[in-house]
């Protein structure tokens, strides 16, 4: 079964744009997480769809969205980009993420390495 | 808010030798724990997941285990070899599909 994958593997982008990232998660899963990670602030959360819907949300600003497809797949979208920005971000896969069942096991991508000059 | 530490920040061992990696965390109402491993410039790999009504789970070499009710669980691996030396990291769930993680533990396996 092939994993987690994301697109493109590495970016690089100036102040002041807009960059957009997918993720393809396992087949059979419908929650996709996404994470951002520097060497400051470690792993963070950034948010979490299920069927198309957003489950939940971390503290980051509204330049950050993202959406779900039907088909699971999901993209998120960094805007008016700042030079903080840049990290590696990651995505993330599971069964259906249905808390305490054994389906909530996080299956990680390569990532995407953002560069904002 | 739900806060995940981890010690040692970084451990240099020889091979063969048996170790211990810790992980607190500061709200026991969590789910699950999961333990990661990260190779320089890649993504996470799932190594162990334990549900809150666990109190271990073993693979292989590696065994980890939960108290909950002190905030606490290590990841012990077993006769370590140079192919373990990674970034290990604990991840908390108490919300699906958030995981809070810790800052990591930084493995060098000597040969």
């Amino acid at each position: 079964k092939a994993g987690v994958t994301q697109t493109p593997r590495y970016l690089i982008k100036t102040r002041g744009q807009q960059v957009t990232l997918s993720c393809s998660p396992i087949s059979g899963h419908r929650s996709v997480s996404w994470y951002q990670q520097t060497p400051g602030q470690g792993l963070q959360f950034l948010f979490e769809y299920f069927s198309e819907t957003q489950r939940n949300k971390g503290n980051f600003p509204g330049r950050f969205s993202g959406r779900q497809f039907s088909n699971s797949r999901s993209e998120m979208n960094v805007s008016t980009l700042e030079l903080g920005d840049s990290a590696l971000y990651l995505c993330a896969s599971s069964l259906v993420g249905r808390l305490g069942t054994g389906t909530d096991t996080q299956y990680f991508g390569p990532g995407t390495r953002l560069t904002v000059l | 808010k739900q806060e995940v530490t981890q010690i040692p920040a970084a451990l240099s061992v020889p091979e063969g030798e048996n170790l211990v990696l810790n992980c607190s965390f500061t709200d026991s109402a969590i789910y699950n724990l999961q333990w990661f491993r990260q190779d320089p410039g890649k993504g996470l790999t799932s190594l162990l997941l334990i549900q809150s009504s666990q109190r271990e789970q073993t693979s292989g070499r590696l065994n980890a285990s939960l108290d909950k009710s002190s905030g606490r669980s290590t990841l012990y691996i077993a006769a370590s070899q140079p192919g373990d030396s990674a970034t290990y990291l604990c991840a908390v769930s108490s919300q699906g599909g958030k995981l809070i993680f810790g800052q990591g533990t930084e493995l060098s396996v000597k040969p």
